[in-house]
């Protein structure tokens, strides 16, 4: 079955860029969608269809596609973006869902 | 404002059956192009997806659960339902409603969440 590999972890200092990325076989056929989700809140929508900022989402927060691996990069990174982010695609074969196993950022 | 609420028992029994609901308010469930989705997260995991909905009753479900798992839509009511069967205490966690935007048969995405529910199984 199809599968998201994100690295479990990444930590920036605030003001600095940080970079989350999410593998995948043949990422580059698919549709790649980012969420960010803070403990105790509903996950939120930050980047759809690999690089479109839904309303509200803030320039700071880009999605980008190369080959194989899709990226969040989050520059001018804040305290408050301290959260769990997963990536998420429509696996067509197979009619389903499939998350990534989610990144947790960390702002020293 | 597209808001999504899910209700049910926070407590359920090891063996019996979780069943949980949500309530669209805001937005009808019955509009096209939206499909209505239940996702999970175990304690100390990532987001799991368990299955979708569409408001004329069409289903997709996880293949790891497809067994257990039955989701009904409501439209009368605009909610849509989950039945896990047979739980065990891996099924405990987070349980979050929500509406799944389809732009084209390859582009599919949450778009609006619930606050999500916990659910125990423990005797």
């Amino acid at each position: 079955s199809y599968a998201l590999t994100q690295p479990p972890s990444v930590s920036v200092a605030p003001g600095q860029t940080a970079r989350i990325t999410c593998g995948g076989n043949n990422i580059g056929g698919k549709s790649v969608h980012w969420y960010q989700h803070k403990t105790r809140q509903a996950p939120v929508l930050v980047v759809s269809d690999d690089s479109d900022r839904p309303s509200g989402i803030p320039e700071r927060f880009f999605g980008s596609k190369s080959g194989s691996t899709a990226t969040l990069t989050i520059s001018s990174v804040e305290v408050g973006d301290e959260a769990d982010y997963y990536c998420q695609v429509w696996d067509v074969r197979s009619d389903r869902v499939v998350f990534g196993g989610g990144t947790k950022l960390t702002v020293l | 404002q597209l808001q999504l609420q899910e209700s049910g028992p926070g407590l359920v029994k090891p063996s019996e059956t979780l069943s949980l609901t949500c309530t669209v308010s805001g937005g009808s469930i019955g509009t096209s192009t939206y499909y209505w989705g239940w996702i999970r997260q175990p304690p100390g995991k990532g987001l799991e997806w368990i299955g979708n909905i569409y408001y004329s009753g069409s289903t997709d479900y996880d293949p790891s659960l497809e067994s257990r798992v039955t989701i009904s839509v409501d439209t009368s009511k605009n909610q849509f339902s989950l039945e896990l069967g047979s739980v065990t205490a891996a099924d405990t966690g987070v349980y979050f409603c929500a509406r799944q935007k389809e732009w084209s048969a390859s582009i599919r995405y949450f778009d609006y969440w619930g606050q999500g529910t916990l659910v125990t199984v423990s005797s």
